[in-house]
């Protein structure tokens, strides 16, 4: 099985819709990503959260939020979807203090807004 | 403030040729990391490695490997005899202050290989 996983993997939706995406791990991270992707754009970072406490905005927050319910979990929602919200997103982990630093990704949610 | 560019946009090499792709980097940290991820056509993003600021030593894996030069502030990646398999989009990345709270993975904008046969 993954170590990490999104659902769903694609969607497609109206605009003024409220979307929710989730993310679930099993590689018992601390720390968790959300970012989307755009064509020639690379990956922006919309949140992280380190612990389940904590929970901060990224570059491109705007129009997003997120719900950190568990370590394990980790949601994203656009509380009213707009076209340009139209994009590859994903969700990442890492382990935090103490361990290395780099992300591990899930296999991406393909966003459409129509 | 930290910032990553891949100025290679698209690269079309013919199978069995070797290809770089450049990464340079800007940075204040003393301490820093980088990272080169591969995001195969199926879209998932793959770890391909770490390289701590400390740490200068040229790194070789198979037909990859990656020349980290501070003083051109550059962190290249080749794949020599390249195949269809190696095409994909590929991503540098930097992360300043590992040990705080804020450290985040900036990205590059990635240059896509195509390797044609």
């Amino acid at each position: 099985d993954a170590d990490v996983t999104q659902t769903p993997r694609n969607r497609i939706t109206k605009t003024g819709k409220r979307i929710m995406l989730e993310c679930s791990q099993t590689k018992g991270h601390d720390r968790m990503y959300w970012y989307r992707q755009d064509p020639g754009l690379g990956l922006r970072l919309i949140y992280y959260s380190f612990d389940v406490k904590d929970i901060n905005k990224g570059e491109i927050s705007d129009g997003y939020s997120v719900s950190r319910q568990a370590q394990a979990k980790f949601s994203l929602s656009l509380e009213s979807a707009i076209p340009n919200q139209t994009a590859l997103y994903f969700c990442a982990t890492s382990g935090g203090a103490g361990y290395p630093i780099e992300q591990f990704f899930g296999p991406g949610t393909r966003l459409t807004v129509l | 403030a930290q910032k990553v560019t891949q100025a290679q946009t698209e690269i079309s090499v013919v199978e069995k040729e070797d290809v770089t792709l450049d990464c340079v980097y800007e940075t204040r940290d003393t301490t820093y990391y980088l990272f080169w991820y591969k995001q195969p056509p199926s879209g998932e993003l793959v770890f391909l490695i770490r390289r701590n600021s400390f740490d200068e030593q040229n790194e070789i894996s198979g037909r990859y490997s990656w020349n980290f030069q501070k003083s051109t502030s550059s962190f290249n990646f080749t794949i020599t005899a390249s195949q269809v398999v190696d095409s994909a989009v590929y991503f540098c990345a930097l992360s300043e202050a590992f040990y705080s709270s804020a450290s985040k993975i900036i990205f590059g904008s990635g240059t896509r290989l195509s390797i044609r046969p």
